[in-house]
């Protein structure tokens, strides 16, 4: 199968700093890895994704890197927001299933 | 397009009653997921079907779970008989793939929040 690790399990930040979590996988043969951002009793939301044939890709206060060589992406949200506050959850997509990390709580301190 | 639904919302049960929980796929997404999700486990694949088929269903905890994909718009989540230990949101997600002409995102329903008393 594949195995997703996701560090660290919690990360407290103050308004306007930059929050940066981390993903490794473990089979070469995934190729889509997107970030999930989950608020408090919502569904899991696409706020980012990345091919394995990109190293980065960003948007606005968002970006993903993919380094497939050590086969690890991480998520960077820089000036951040009390509304980043969520847990975040990072995927590997092989074939057809996605394998989950097992998220990250960002707490955003105003 | 709507996005994925799910029916219904929330679920309070009694222990031993059957629960039958309601997925409608996005138009042209040919991948079905379910997860559950809970404090202490996080989000668990329970199976998934493409084309209809189930592919995986290595997660279904025992044979009181069973899934069906009569067709390509509709997919249910079947326990019986519930047990408390069943509480959780259960969620639905449906997906294409880039390589068969998609564009390989998953999106999620809105979730069913069972309770099994």
């Amino acid at each position: 199968g594949e195995n997703v690790e996701q560090h660290p399990s919690t990360l407290s930040v103050q308004e306007g700093d930059s929050a940066v979590i981390k993903c490794t996988y473990s089979d070469s043969a995934s190729n889509y890895f997107p970030w999930y951002k989950q608020e408090l009793g919502k569904r899991p939301q696409l706020i980012i994704d990345i091919r394995s044939n990109v190293g980065e890709k960003k948007d606005q206060r968002i970006a993903v890197t993919l380094n497939k060589t050590a086969k690890h992406f991480s998520l960077h949200i820089t000036e951040t927001q009390p509304e980043d506050s969520a847990v975040y959850f990072c995927a590997a997509r092989k074939l057809g299933q996605f394998y989950f990390g097992t998220g990250t709580s960002l707490t955003v301190i105003p | 397009d709507a996005g994925v639904i799910q029916s219904p919302r929330h679920e309070v049960t009694e222990m031993g009653q059957e629960v039958t929980l309601r997925c409608k796929p996005i138009s042209g997404h040919d991948y079905l997921f379910w997860y559950r999700q809970t404090m202490m486990r996080g989000l668990e694949l329970l199976i998934y079907f493409n084309n209809n088929v189930p592919i995986d269903d290595s997660g279904m905890p025992e044979d009181r779970f069973s899934a069906k994909m009569p067709n390509a718009s509709f997919s249910t989540l079947k326990i019986q008989p519930s047990e408390p230990r069943d509480s959780a949101v259960y969620f639905c997600a449906s997906s294409s793939r880039r390589a068969s002409g998609g564009s390989d995102e998953q999106f999620f329903g809105p979730g069913t929040r069972l309770t099994v008393l």
